[in-house]
């Protein structure tokens, strides 16, 4: 299982305030992924990134931002928090085609925005 | 388009067996997935079925009919810890994971 971690847990800001979501794996995944989850509901892929300086968007239009500078690194932007981004994001990694694309996640990031 | 069907909500009694069944719709398939999600917690990794046919780890198994578009995950001696949504995605033709809305499952004692 892939060692995955998120920082911060657990975050309340205020509207407006700009918030970096950390993601760090030690396993070498090449893959990278950012999904948003709403309590109860399906996952929704925002960002993905193949490798280094590599990044894509997902199938749900968000208002944030990633960068791919290091393999292990993957952080997540949001520049002027809402209320609408209120939501649990969770960090995934994978080795690729090698595991058939086996994603593991990070225990993910609960964002309230007030 | 690409879509996966699940049930989305079964209650079964701790100590029987449930099946949880997905069919699934995609342009290409290099392999199907099931996750166990607790409320609040990040989804964590059961199984993954390339081939047909049955995949057994300790009380789950997993199946997979390719030519069916189909996948089971069955899970024996329920206990009440295994109260969680199960959630199957499939590896499209670009490795891209497709996932379903998960099938919560509610034991009962």
């Amino acid at each position: 299982e892939a060692d995955i971690y998120q920082t911060p847990r657990y975050l309340v800001i205020g509207t407006g305030k700009k918030i970096t979501l950390e993601c760090s794996q030690t396993m070498g995944h090449d893959k990278m992924y950012w999904y948003q989850q709403d309590p109860g509901m399906e996952l929704h892929l925002i960002h993905y990134s193949y490798g280094v300086n590599s990044t894509e968007k997902g199938d749900l239009s968000s208002e944030s931002t990633v960068s791919r500078i290091r393999t292990e690194h993957f952080p997540l932007t949001l520049e002027s928090a809402r209320p609408s981004h209120t939501s649990q994001y969770l960090c995934a990694s994978s080795a690729g085609e090698f595991s058939g694309n086996t994603i593991y996640f990070g225990e993910g990031s609960w964002l309230t925005v007030v | 388009g690409q879509n996966i069907d699940q049930p989305t909500e079964m209650t079964a009694t701790e100590g029987a067996i449930v099946q949880i069944n997905c069919t699934y719709q995609t342009s290409g398939f290099n392999g199907l997935f099931w996750y166990q999600q607790h409320a609040g917690e990040a989804p964590t990794f059961l199984s993954y079925n390339v081939l047909d046919g049955l995949e057994e780890k300790g009380r789950f198994s997993s199946f997979l009919s390719r030519s069916k578009g189909y996948s089971y995950l069955l899970l024996k001696e329920l206990q009440m810890k295994d109260s969680a949504s199960y959630l199957c995605a499939v590896s499209d033709s670009n490795y891209q994971l497709i996932w379903g809305a998960g099938t919560k499952l509610i034991i009962k004692p």
